[in-house]
């Protein structure tokens, strides 16, 4: 089906390296939103994009992570020297809309791990 | 700023109903909704609530008091499959855009 990808599901890497992750929206969605989920923890918000402007980046948690979106469609979260603390899951939705009762749809999220 | 709250975990009968409440305090309430999740698997959305009332949908229903800052989804005639984690989602007005706030889910354990 034409749900949200995100890529790579898995990801491995020492710290201090650093981490590209990818999302592909639903086609036609102009809303994106990356978030992070610790293990039995609920979703940390991490930043929005309506199109490609991101109106709300109030969720980064350090200068380290920095995301784009391009033509309006995939986005990249970007996190540089990774610490052991950033390992988590990085999921990934999009909407329809934003401000609309549009539900958000969810991709499989990427399992990032620092050794 | 949002708070939301929801019990950690709760277990179950196979074939007996389960509540699942959620509170919350929010500047400006725009929207509620409920989302289920499996381990390891992306949250899949179950229900909206923007208005007092119940949304039935099937064995599953969420119930919504704005003035209570109050929600809570009922799940019937459980199964085995429902055992999952069950996210309460507040949307405030003053959010730049269709921002959620997640509670910390309720993971729901089904027993035969």
């Amino acid at each position: 089906g034409a749900g949200v990808s995100q890529s790579p599901s898995n990801k491995v890497t020492e710290k201090g390296k650093d981490v590209e992750l990818r999302c592909d929206p639903i086609s036609g969605h102009t809303a994106l939103y990356w978030y992070r989920q610790s293990l039995g923890q609920g979703l940390e918000f991490l930043i929005y994009f309506q199109g490609n402007s991101a109106p709300d980046k109030s969720g980064l948690p350090s200068d380290r992570f920095s995301a784009e979106r391009t033509g309006g469609s995939v986005s990249t979260l970007t996190i540089q020297r990774t610490q052991q603390e950033d390992s988590a899951v990085y999921l990934c939705a999009s909407s329809l809309r934003e401000m609309s009762h549009q539900p958000q749809h969810f991709g499989d999220g990427t399992r990032l791990s620092i050794l | 700023g949002q708070n939301i709250d929801q019990p950690t975990e709760m277990t179950a009968t196979e074939g007996a109903i389960v509540q699942i409440n959620c509170t919350y305090q929010t500047s400006g309430f725009n929207g509620l909704f409920w989302y289920q999740q499996h381990a390891g698997e992306a949250p899949t959305f179950l229900s909206y609530n923007v208005l007092d009332g119940l949304e039935e949908k099937g064995r599953f229903s969420s119930f919504l008091s704005r003035s209570k800052g109050y929600s809570y989804l009922l799940l019937k005639e459980l199964q085995m499959k429902d055992s999952a984690s069950y996210l309460c989602a507040v949307r405030d007005l003053t959010a730049a855009g269709n921002k959620l706030t997640f509670g910390g889910g309720t993971r729901v354990l089904v027993k035969p």
